[in-house]
């Protein structure tokens, strides 16, 4: 069946530093994802999407890779700062135009 | 532009009561999806509203229903009320339905059964 999952549940920096947030998905059919941050008490915010005819996609401070060939998926957050702590979503629409499958979440804490 | 409301944004209720959650779309957007969140969980699809009609559903039973008005806005109601039904309740909006449509999320009903 379908699933998204994540390498890491959990991932510690120092501020400043460069942060990767993995995905590993198997639907062969997604076309399309979606990382996404959520905050405690908050409902997730949408930070930046790619689709499969990309594999790298750029914006203010975070960067998303996409290897198709080995289901893949990364978020790159550079100079990372404490408000980037939160947990970290990816999820990936494929087979059907209506539903988003999330995975598990990275919890990202920053260390000031 | 408005973003995404929930209503209320906590609701405590008993094993077996039915409780009805609500969501306004952002502004523009005609269709709504909402998904299950349970603690330590990623969000789960329930169903899909675009232009009143249920567009898609995932795996919830039928006492899972919903709603969705000629404003957009929409309506999650959930009869017999089990304790793993206790959640975050979140509804997402999009322009519409397509596969390359992004899903913009309200901040979510927190929901105890007791």
């Amino acid at each position: 069946g379908e699933s998204v999952g994540l390498h890491l549940p959990t991932l510690s920096v120092q501020e400043g530093d460069n942060s990767i947030i993995n995905c590993a998905y198997s639907n062969s059919a997604s076309d399309y994802f979606i990382w996404y941050k959520q905050e405690s008490g908050k409902g997730p915010q949408f930070i930046i999407d790619i689709r499969s005819n990309m594999d790298k996609r750029q914006g203010q401070r975070v960067t998303v890779l996409l290897n198709k060939t080995v289901k893949h998926l990364s978020l790159q957050i550079a100079a990372t700062q404490p408000g980037d702590s939160a947990v970290y979503f990816c999820a990936e629409k494929g087979g059907s135009n209506y539903k988003l499958t999330f995975g598990k979440g990275t919890l990202l804490t920053v260390n000031p | 532009e408005t973003g995404v409301t929930q209503s209320p944004t906590h609701l405590i209720k008993t094993r077996g009561q039915q409780v009805t959650l609500r969501c306004s779309s952002q502004s523009g957007h005609n269709t709504v999806s909402w998904y299950q969140q349970a603690l330590g969980q990623g969000p789960q699809f329930i169903f899909q509203y675009y232009r009143e009609e249920e567009n898609g559903r995932g795996n919830f039973p039928p006492r899972f229903s919903g709603l969705q008005f000629p404003n957009y806005s929409s309506e999650l109601n959930v009869n017999a009320l089990e304790l793993d039904d206790s959640a975050l309740y979140l509804c997402a909006s999009s322009l519409v339905p397509s596969r390359g449509e992004t899903q913009y999320f309200g901040p979510g009903t927190r929901l105890l059964v007791l």
